[in-house]
């Protein structure tokens, strides 16, 4: 089984501040992992994915994140925030091609982020 | 804008009910996967259609059911429905199950 860990539900900023939402996860197999955000009264929005390959991805909006398979994590950041930013953030996995969990995504729980002026 | 849609935007409708979700797909994508949105719950996933067949099975009450079609739009059956079920119900498609895009969702709440 796959489980997906928020480490913080909330994260207050201010404006132009750098930011890091983290997030590590457990599965026994392989992994896609994605990061999508939620704006009030809005759907899930993909800012990005790891599938394969480079360890950094880039995402939507400047924001990134870095998968590290040690450390179980895929932490997002972003150098500046706005406050067009507040939303709240949720990390997902799924198993890889072929695997029972295949195509299932977990979520966390969601971090909130609050960007102040 | 994903390409996914959903309809209805908002559902209200009393205990013991029957309510139909619908979603379609982007142009294209052949896998449908429905989630379960709720304060205590967080996001679930309830089920996966492929081409018209149940792929993968989640969380899923048994009143609960979905279906895919011909036109590969799928629909989600929320049968003798309870304040629990109270929830944001998305629709999400891939072409290929690794990238999943949501529709806006449907708000379901159960008086």
């Amino acid at each position: 089984a796959q489980s997906v860990t928020q480490l913080d539900s909330q994260v207050p900023v201010f404006e132009e501040a750098p930011v890091e939402l983290r997030c590590n996860y457990s599965s026994s197999v392989s992994v896609y992992l994605f990061w999508y955000v939620q704006y009030p009264n809005q759907g899930l929005q993909l800012l990005l994915k790891y599938l394969s390959g480079s360890t950094l991805v880039k995402g939507i909006n400047g924001f990134e994140a870095e998968f590290n398979k040690s450390q179980t994590s895929f932490h997002l950041r972003k150098p500046s925030v706005h406050i067009s930013d507040t939303a709240e953030y949720f990390c997902a996995v799924t198993g890889g091609a072929g695997g029972t969990s295949y195509g299932k995504l977990t979520f966390g729980q969601g971090t909130i982020l609050t960007v102040h002026p | 804008d994903s390409g996914v849609t959903q309809t209805p935007k908002h559902l209200i409708t009393a205990t013991g009910q029957r309510v139909t979700l619908r979603c379609s797909p982007r142009s294209g994508d052949l896998s449908v996967y429905w989630y379960q949105q709720s304060l205590d719950q967080g996001l679930q996933f309830l089920i996966q259609y492929y081409n018209g067949e149940e792929r993968a099975k989640g969380n899923i009450l048994e009143r609960f059911s979905a279906q895919q079609f011909p036109d590969l739009h799928s629909e989600l059956n929320l049968s003798s429905l309870e304040l629990g079920d109270s929830a944001l119900y998305f629709c999400a498609s891939s072409a290929f199950g690794e990238t999943q895009y949501f529709g806006p969702g449907t708000r379901l709440l159960v008086l």
